[in-house]
């Protein structure tokens, strides 16, 4: 497996709570992702992170906020968690950018239910 | 219309069988498309990748792009129980590498 762990693995929170998840990877890779899976979505992109302090929305980045200070580890915030945001979420690391064949490798994912 | 379009299944099979996997995508500017496995309860896994159009072989999988359908496939030959799991077909958008994946099609091959 590539070296990438997510933390907590799960986690049960209240509605209006924040929420912070961890990505940390040992590759040195350069790309950065959250995904959240829902039935019948699919991996949907929250954000994305192109090196230490470059961030970027994807198409479901609304409730969301990330941070990168150091090129390991990627933060997911939740600043105040709702229900619609019960969801197994996944970190992915990149090597490289751009249009073309570049693998994606995932983290095991962390299981988040707000009630 | 969604960038990516995937039948979710559920999509069962004896052990043996040859399996067909599909998606649709919309933007014909789009050349790099990838097939993830994803294990219950696990993360996704790169299993294939093409470029453009044509096939590619590995071992028991063959995946299959048409360019001028928009239409990728996975085929599973000699399908076993270890096959059983969910697959993604995913495209490459763009910058960053960033990935827009289909919804997911899950495969139960049974003995």
């Amino acid at each position: 497996d590539a070296g990438i762990t997510q933390s907590p693995r799960h986690k049960v929170t209240e509605t209006g709570t924040p929420v912070t998840l961890r990505c940390h990877q040992t590759e040195n890779h350069r790309y950065m992702y959250w995904y959240r899976q829902d039935p019948g979505h699919g991996l949907r992109l929250i954000h994305y992170s192109y090196g230490v302090k470059d961030t970027d929305k994807g198409e479901v980045s609304d409730g969301y906020s990330v941070s990168r200070s150091k090129t390991e580890d990627f933060l997911l915030t939740l600043e105040s968690a709702t229900s619609s945001q019960t969801s197994v979420y996944f970190c992915a690391i990149s090597s490289s950018g751009g249009a073309s064949y570049n693998e994606q490798f995932f983290g095991p994912g962390t299981r988040l239910t707000v009630l | 219309q969604k960038e990516v379009e995937q039948d979710p299944g559920p999509l069962s099979v004896p052990e043996g069988a040859i399996v067909s996997l599909n998606c649709t995508y919309s933007n014909s500017a789009f050349q790099y498309f990838m097939w993830y496995r994803q294990y219950s309860r696990k993360g996704p896994e790169l299993l294939m990748y093409t470029y453009s159009s044509g096939n590619k072989e590995d071992g028991r999988f063959t995946a299959q792009v048409d360019k001028s359908s928009k239409y990728i496939s996975l085929f599973i030959r000699d399908s076993q129980p270890s096959d059983s799991a969910t697959y993604l077909c995913a495209i490459n958008t763009g910058t960053a590498s960033k990935l827009t994946f289909g919804t997911g099609t899950r495969l139960q091959v049974t003995l």
